[in-house]
């Protein structure tokens, strides 16, 4: 079956654009992660949604970030006013079930986000 | 406030060889986890994972060690093969609240030189 899947798989930008990332994950899974990964860096965790439950955005590194889930189905992560320290590769993760479970997340190939 | 530390940063094995990359985490809580495998424009993949109730864990040519009172694990990957080469995440996640969320190392990006 299809994974997870993400669009566009490069955005290029000016300083002080707003971009927004989609990610459609494996159908039937109810949770939902983004992430974001900058060179030489490991993932860290943004925001998480969890059916119809209130997102866990302590991730979110400025109020400049948000995102929002439609349907329980596909997510779209804004960035308003970009700035450089922006760039980066934003991941999109999704799995069964979430909380404290032990489902595997399925990452998508990401979006590789340039801001100039 | 790095809660999960991975060392090295960067590995170079023989074809052959033994790769072992070694992660440490500070909070007890923890209760799962991960090794992600990451190739150049890919996401992370799960490879193996383990639970704080076994001390090892052995998967083909991966092994996962766990001591849980040094708060430490680590992948062994035996035999390493050229395709192996890739970059390694080690995670942890916890079983209390809400947080679904995974906490990552830095990664580990191994070459395997035939």
């Amino acid at each position: 079956g299809a994974g997870v899947s993400q669009s566009p798989s490069n955005k290029v930008t000016e300083k002080g654009k707003d971009v927004e990332l989609r990610c459609d994950p494996i159908s039937g899974h109810t949770a939902l992660y983004w992430y974001r990964q900058s060179l030489g860096q490991g993932l860290e965790f943004l925001i998480y949604f969890q059916g119809n439950s209130a997102p866990d955005k302590s991730g979110l590194p400025s109020d400049r970030f948000s995102a929002e889930r439609t349907g329980g189905s596909v997510s779209t992560l804004t960035i308003q006013r970009t700035q450089q320290e922006d760039s980066a590769v934003y991941l999109c993760a999704s799995s069964l079930v979430g909380g404290t479970g032990y489902n595997e997340q399925f990452f998508g190939p990401g979006t590789r986000l340039t801001v100039l | 406030q790095q809660q999960v530390k991975q060392s090295p940063q960067s590995l170079i094995v023989q074809k052959g060889g033994i790769s072992i990359i070694n992660c440490a985490y500070e909070n007890t809580a923890f209760d799962y986890f991960p090794w992600y495998q990451q190739f150049p424009g890919k996401g992370p993949a799960l490879l193996i994972a383990i639970r704080p109730d076994v001390s090892e864990k052995k998967e083909g040519r991966f092994t996962i060690s766990f001591n849980k009172s040094a708060k430490q694990f680590s992948l062994h990957i035996m035999d390493s093969q050229p395709g192996d080469s890739a970059t390694y995440f080690c995670a942890a996640k916890g079983s209390g609240g809400s947080q679904g969320n995974l906490i990552f190392g830095k990664g580990t990006k191994l070459s395997v030189k035939p």
